[in-house]
């Protein structure tokens, strides 16, 4: 049973133009959310998180957007760039009570950015 | 340390052998994390350690796995009699404290289980 999922295994974007990641979860009570990327050998690393108070959060070239009512989230990287060619995971958590540490992954995305 | 780091990086066993994983979290985290990735999976869950408090061991697929953590400093994942199915990448994460900390993950131990 695959709380997060994310539906695209992969993804090829040009460089320079947006690379859209997205994300759906089944579980209504996560209401906190995280990006990972990860390249090959190595572990992944946070990119950005968003709570489910809010519906935007902006870092640099990253934008996450959440839809609670459609629990669907979606990561959005202007202007991608070649190194930004890795797999991303969204995960989700609750964001307090037992539990809340524990963060569920989804299969990830692999996005090639072309030079 | 710098970082959260693991190991072996890779480790080949026979089938029925016991293993044991290493990890040593960022100084000074008191949060510590297992996770494993198997082949065109998401990152599973296995178990958290929180400071002295009772680790939670809710992600543990079998009695053969366990992990012991000494303070908050290093911890141990061990899985006995090892099957084919626990090929993975095991990994590791800490964070500075719980509930909803950034976790940061170290580079895993590749297991293949032949």
């Amino acid at each position: 049973d695959q709380q997060v999922k994310q539906n695209s295994p992969s993804l090829s974007v040009q460089e320079g133009r947006i690379s859209i990641l997205n994300c759906d979860y089944t579980n209504s009570m996560f209401d906190y959310f995280l990006w990972y990327k990860k390249y090959p050998a190595e572990g992944p690393t946070f990119l950005i998180s968003i709570s489910s108070i809010k519906d935007k959060n902006e870092d640099g070239r990253f934008t996450v957007f959440l839809n609670k009512s459609a629990k669907h989230l979606s990561l959005h990287i202007v202007p991608s760039q070649p190194g930004d060619s890795a797999v991303y995971f969204c995960a989700a958590s609750t964001d307090s009570g037992a539990g809340s540490y524990q963060l569920t992954f989804g299969k990830g995305t692999k996005l090639s950015v072309i030079p | 340390g710098a970082g959260v780091s693991q190991s072996p990086s890779n480790k080949v066993t026979e089938k029925g052998k016991d293993v044991e994983l290493r990890c040593d979290p960022i100084s000074g985290h008191t949060a510590l994390y297992w996770y494993r990735q198997r082949l065109g999976q998401g990152l599973e869950f296995l178990i958290y350690f929180q400071g002295n408090s009772a680790p939670d061991k809710s992600g543990l697929p079998s009695d053969r796995f366990s992990a012991e953590r000494t303070g908050e400093s290093v911890s141990t994942l061990t899985i006995q009699r090892t099957q084919q199915e626990d090929s993975a990448v095991y990994l590791c994460a800490s964070s500075l404290g719980p509930d909803g900390e950034t976790q940061y993950f170290g580079p895993g131990t590749r297991l293949l289980v032949l």
